[in-house]
């Protein structure tokens, strides 16, 4: 079964500052998305990477996969405070279950002033 | 836009009651997923469906069952609910030919006392 994992799953950092946060898998996947989480809402969609070396950026937040090494990175730049929310990545395995996605645990961030 | 909506916001049961969720989505996608989100273990899968009348077994099936009669309506139902399936429920849809790029809909939280 394939597994996900983030980390940090708990990243407080101040704004202005940059971090990234980091998503490594187990088999083998070139279909990795990022989705963001404010508290209380649902779940929604930052990032779909479909490639080796498929890089997507949107305002301050850029994400990148390297399928060879079964990571991806979502990079924040000069955080704020809108961005305190919590990133989930989540891998299609392919094959017999093409479409069942495998999430991380998320990472909660909290930017603060 | 794709919409995913649920049935309820919130719902509250009592212990051995049948409850039953619906999600409909209206970009007549043809995978559709049953998450429950607990803190600090993410998402669950619970079930899916990559057709109509076709249902497959997520990580934690135990306690709950589905139902597919129309493509665009995906119901979870949890034959005699029990406190420890307190929790958000999370609908999503994905496109079989596309990204898989998942759409969730608002969440249902789910109380059972």
């Amino acid at each position: 079964e394939l597994k996900v994992e983030q980390n940090p799953l708990f990243l407080s950092m101040q704004e202005g500052k940059n971090y990234t946060i980091y998503c490594n898998y187990s088999t083998t996947s070139d279909r990795l998305y990022w989705y963001r989480q404010d508290p209380g809402k649902s779940l929604e969609s930052l990032f779909v990477l479909l490639s080796n070396g498929a890089v997507k950026q949107e305002g301050r937040l850029m994400a990148s996969l390297d399928t060879k090494a079964r990571l991806s990175t979502l990079h924040i730049t000069a955080a704020v405070h809108d961005l305190s929310a919590t990133y989930f990545c989540a891998v299609d395995a392919g094959g017999s279950t093409l479409g069942r996605l495998y999430f991380g645990r998320g990472t909660q961030l909290t930017v603060w002033p | 836009d794709v919409k995913v909506t649920q049935s309820s916001r919130y719902l509250v049961k009592r212990t051995g009651e049948k409850v039953f969720l619906e999600c409909v989505q209206d970009m007549d996608h043809e995978n559709m997923f049953w998450y429950r989100q607990d803190p600090g273990l993410g998402l669950r899968l619970i079930y899916f469906s990559y057709d109509v009348k076709m249902k497959e077994k997520g990580d934690i099936p135990e306690g709950y069952s589905v139902s597919r009669e129309k493509k665009e309506r995906f119901s979870l139902i949890l034959e005699s609910a029990s406190t420890n399936q307190t929790s958000m429920y999370l609908c999503a849809s994905s496109d079989r030919q596309g990204h898989h790029e998942q759409y969730f809909g608002p969440g249902t939280r789910l109380t059972v006392t």
